[in-house]
């Protein structure tokens, strides 16, 4: 398996625009969680979901976030608008047990 | 989940064992402890994770003391590329999926040649 699969790799965008990040878990993983590192805030947990299903987005920041997972092997997460505060390496883990398997991060700069 | 405290840096000479200490005097009795390790601009990865009994894999040892407040993280053979930021962690959901993760600051152990 090729591991869990991040796109795009890097993003620059403007304040104000629309950001999507992409991730496809590894097969056969329930679980898929949507983390987000930053220098203050450290590796921090914005949202998981089992079989689909969103089960705690209580990191989710604010409303400009929101996340989705319209099938098993791909979920998005999706900024609007977005702000420069937004600048962060964002990653995506899945599992089926206790151990979680991460990508290889998204790192977005908001300008 | 309980919190966890680490130092913030060590060093370790190539070659010699890396013993990482990890103080969770708060743990419950259902909470299990967990170490990732994430390598300079890589995701986190999986080291190992325990309940009460040591254990052992290909990548490291963990010894957890029998009150359970403290534990070590022990990597044998330090390489150069075992300098990483390691992290521990103290979670609930021990061997369920679904695990959630919470992240402190973790220990920077660089390994020197």
């Amino acid at each position: 398996d090729a591991g869990v699969i991040q796109s795009p790799r890097h993003e620059v965008t403007e304040m104000g625009q629309e950001v999507t990040l992409r991730c496809k878990p590894i097969s056969g993983h329930d679980y898929l969680f949507w983390y987000r590192q930053t220098m203050m805030r450290g590796l921090e947990l914005l949202i998981y979901f089992n079989n689909n299903v969103p089960i705690d987005d209580s990191g989710m920041p604010e409303d400009r976030f929101s996340a989705k997972m319209p099938n098993a092997s791909f979920s998005t997460l999706k900024i609007q608008p977005s702000e420069p505060r937004d600048s962060a390496v964002y990653f995506c883990a899945s599992s089926t047990d206790y151990e979680q398997y991460f990508g290889p991060g998204t790192r977005l700069t908001v300008t | 989940d309980a919190k966890t405290t680490q130092p913030p840096s060590m060093d370790c000479a190539e070659g010699r064992a890396a013993n990482l200490p990890c103080n969770h005097s708060t743990i419950s009795g259902n909470e299990y402890v967990y170490w990732y390790r994430q390598i300079h601009s890589q995701g986190p990865q999986y080291i190992i994770h325990g309940l009460k009994n040591n254990e052992t894999n290909e990548m490291a040892s963990l010894i957890i003391t029998e009150d359970r407040k403290s534990s070590t993280l022990i990597l044998p053979h330090a390489t150069l590329r075992d300098t990483a930021v390691y992290y521990c962690i103290v979670s609930d959901r021990g061997e369920t999926s679904g695990s959630r993760l919470t992240f402190g600051e973790g220990t920077q152990l660089t390994v020197n040649p």
